[in-house]
């Protein structure tokens, strides 16, 4: 089993549709989680860090389950300019990575 | 407040020369980690260091491959004896604390071993 495995996706959504993202993790004991965007194979750019109590930046949300061990990425109103690959990160190991794409 | 820098963004080595990557983490930064980006596939763990000190080599290849973060400079990755296996995109991060913190990365070096 995969130390972290994602939705291998691709999700292609309408504008303004809600899409979510999940990300399970094989370590029960791992303390860090975030969620990055790659555009293009460039450099992933940290999207949101993932805490217990879960947390909201603007039209994102991330929620953490321990006791099922994944995490969760919600995006509300998708814009044309979300259209990315959406990784997870779990203690340092990258999901494989789920490509979104948002269409008008 | 310049970013991660790595050099060089594009690299070809022949089979069987070394490659050389170099990472400066952000100002203030002192733990880098190293990933690797093959053709079609997501990020891999490669190494984590802090200054002079190597925290996590799991996902480095046994063979021919170090890493190193010297007190001064840059980090290093060196690869020995390239293949063409080797062909990918390298990326470096920085965080100011351990890896529970959040990463910035590099704009990466793209290696082509022909």
């Amino acid at each position: 089993r995969k130390e972290v495995e994602q939705d291998p996706g691709p999700f292609n959504v309408p504008e303004g549709a809600t899409v979510a993202f999940n990300c399970t993790y094989s370590n029960s004991a791992s303390q860090s989680f975030f969620w990055y965007r790659q555009d293009c194979r460039k450099e992933p750019k940290l999207l949101m860090s993932v805490y217990s109590s879960g947390n909201e930046d603007g039209r994102f949300t991330a929620q953490l389950n321990r006791a099922s061990q994944y995490i969760s990425l919600l995006i509300r109103d998708s814009k044309l300019s979300d259209s990315a690959t959406y990784l997870c990160v779990v203690n340092l190991r990258f999901g494989a990575g789920t490509r979104l794409t948002v269409k008008p | 407040n310049a970013g991660v820098m790595q050099n060089p963004r594009h690299l070809v080595r022949r089979r069987g020369q070394e490659a050389r990557l170099r990472c400066s983490p952000m100002k203030g930064h002192s733990h880098v980690y190293w990933y690797r980006q093959l053709p079609e596939e997501g990020l891999k763990f490669m190494v984590y260091l802090q200054k002079e000190n190597i925290i996590d080599e799991s996902g480095m290849p046994k063979e021919r491959f170090s890493a190193e973060f010297p007190k001064e400079g840059p980090s290093i990755l060196r690869i020995q004896q390239v293949v063409r296996g080797d062909s990918a995109a390298y990326f470096c991060a920085s965080s100011p604390f351990g890896e529970s913190y959040e990463q910035y990365f590099g704009p990466g070096t793209r290696l082509t071993v022909t």
